[in-house]
């Protein structure tokens, strides 16, 4: 089973600056399988990268993905009030189990 | 527009069963992979199991691997997760996703196993 660790656990920045979440992978896999999800309480997550640079349907282009083999980037480049949430990367389609990680919470500083 | 609809959550005592339905509009309901994704209270987000277009394929993580099985109903446009054996540690909101990856969510029923 493939292992995501996504770091840091808690980012504390405030409106407009740059969000950097990482998502490493306890083995390589294809980029083609990585996505990232936000989540807000109470509601279900919403798809924001597939592929690991494909924007989803919709989704700003703040919004960017990016890496290969272990380690994967979701960058927000300047955060907005409704960004603040949590961020899950996801490996799917790599084998026959799907992984989440443990996710990134960012709040406002 | 696509909709997921999870319904059968509920209180249920250790070692008993449930059945999650999850009714589905708005797409074509046989072209897609659904999964079963859960959250327990306060939690991250668990994958249990998806199921390919036809129903030929069907995959566990192995925390309910033996003890949970997802179906599908392409006439119905229904996805199902039987869950036995059920434990304390299953309680969580449970997610019917669609697609892969996984593009649109319903928003969840809560499952409660406790004594």
């Amino acid at each position: 089973e493939i292992v995501l660790t996504q770091s840091p656990g808690t980012l504390s920045l405030s409106p407009g600056e740059r969000a950097t979440l990482s998502c490493r992978a306890s083995q390589s896999f294809s980029s083609s399988y990585l996505a990232w999800y936000q989540q807000k309480p109470g509601q279900a997550p919403r798809l924001l990268i597939y592929g690991a640079s494909s924007r989803a349907t919709g989704i700003p282009d703040r919004f960017n993905g990016s890496g290969s083999g272990t380690d994967f980037t979701l960058t927000i480049s300047r955060l907005e009030p409704e960004d603040f949430a949590m961020y899950y990367c996801q490996q799917y389609g790599s084998s026959r189990t799907w992984t989440f990680g443990q996710g990134t919470k960012v709040e406002i500083k | 527009q696509v909709q997921l609809v999870e319904s059968g959550g509920g209180l249920v005592k250790p070692g008993g069963s449930l059945r999650l339905s999850c009714a589905a509009s708005g797409f074509t309901f046989s072209d897609y992979y659904l999964s079963w994704i859960r959250q327990a209270p306060g939690k991250g987000l668990e994958w249990l199991s998806y199921i390919t277009s036809s129903g030929s394929a069907r995959y566990y993580a192995d925390s309910v691997k033996g003890r949970f099985t997802i179906s599908r109903d392409n006439a119905k446009n229904s996805l199902f997760l039987q869950m036995d054996n059920l434990r304390a540690d299953d309680t969580a909101v449970y997610y019917c996703a669609k697609g892969y990856p996984t593009d649109y969510w319903g928003q969840g029923t809560l499952v409660t196993v406790s004594s």
